[in-house]
């Protein structure tokens, strides 16, 4: 069965450092992977994707996500975090053949000036 | 371009009453659509998805219930809320197999 876990349920960081969030996958196969962000109360936006090819995504805002294969895990990066990025993350496996998304309980980020 | 319209934006129902929230997609034809729930500080829970007008797909037994009248039309019910039910319904449309792309959400609380 699918599952996608997010270690980290809350992260602090400072406007203009660095983000890593972190997202693990337990599949049988090379997954479809997903990171979405949602800002209070409002639905959720891809932020990128990652279907085959390049293991390196960009996606909008600035942000991208490495897929590593032997560590099961889809990271998402950001090299200067701004303040405007404060909002809940998603990482998101797509379940085969049942056009099903699994998402991990998120990860919330707060900016500090 | 593809727009996805959820209404209401927030409904406060006592327990016991019915719940009727109505999803649209505009711009495609015969997406795939998806219901699901997010409870405070938890992830998504896909409740329902349907492939097609009439086909629903239940992922989790609970107290509601999905319909897909028309094809860009996504309704969620139940004839009786419980305190339970309350969350945010998300609905999300897709151009099969591919990546889903979510409305801005109904807020439902049961009192």
């Amino acid at each position: 069965a699918q599952s996608v876990t997010q270690p980290d349920i809350h992260i602090t960081v400072s406007e203009g450092a660095s983000l890593e969030l972190r997202c693990n996958y337990s599949y049988g196969a090379t997954p479809y992977l997903f990171w979405y962000v949602q800002s209070p109360g409002q639905g959720l936006q891809l932020l990128l994707k990652y279907f085959s090819g390049d293991t390196l995504v960009q996606g909008i805002k600035g942000f991208e996500a490495e897929f590593k294969r032997s560590q099961s895990s889809f990271n998402l990066r950001k090299p200067s975090v701004h303040w405007s990025d404060a909002a809940e993350y998603f990482c998101a496996v797509e379940k085969t053949g049942a056009n099903n998304l699994f998402f991990g309980t998120g990860t919330r980020l707060t900016v500090i000036p | 371009s593809q727009t996805i319209h959820q209404w209401p934006a927030t409904l406060v129902q006592p327990v016991g009453s019915p719940l009727s929230l109505e999803c649209t997609v505009e711009g495609t034809s015969n997406p795939n659509l998806y219901w699901y729930r997010q409870a405070a500080g938890r992830g998504l829970q896909l409740l329902f998805y349907s492939v097609g007008i009439g086909q629903i797909s239940s992922e989790v037994p609970q107290n509601l219930s999905a319909s897909r009248p028309q094809d860009r039309q996504f309704i969620l019910s139940s004839k009786k809320l419980l305190l339970s039910d309350s969350g945010f319904y998300l609905c999300a449309w897709s151009p099969h197999r591919e990546t889903q792309y979510f409305g801005p959400g109904t807020r439902l609380l049961v009192l």
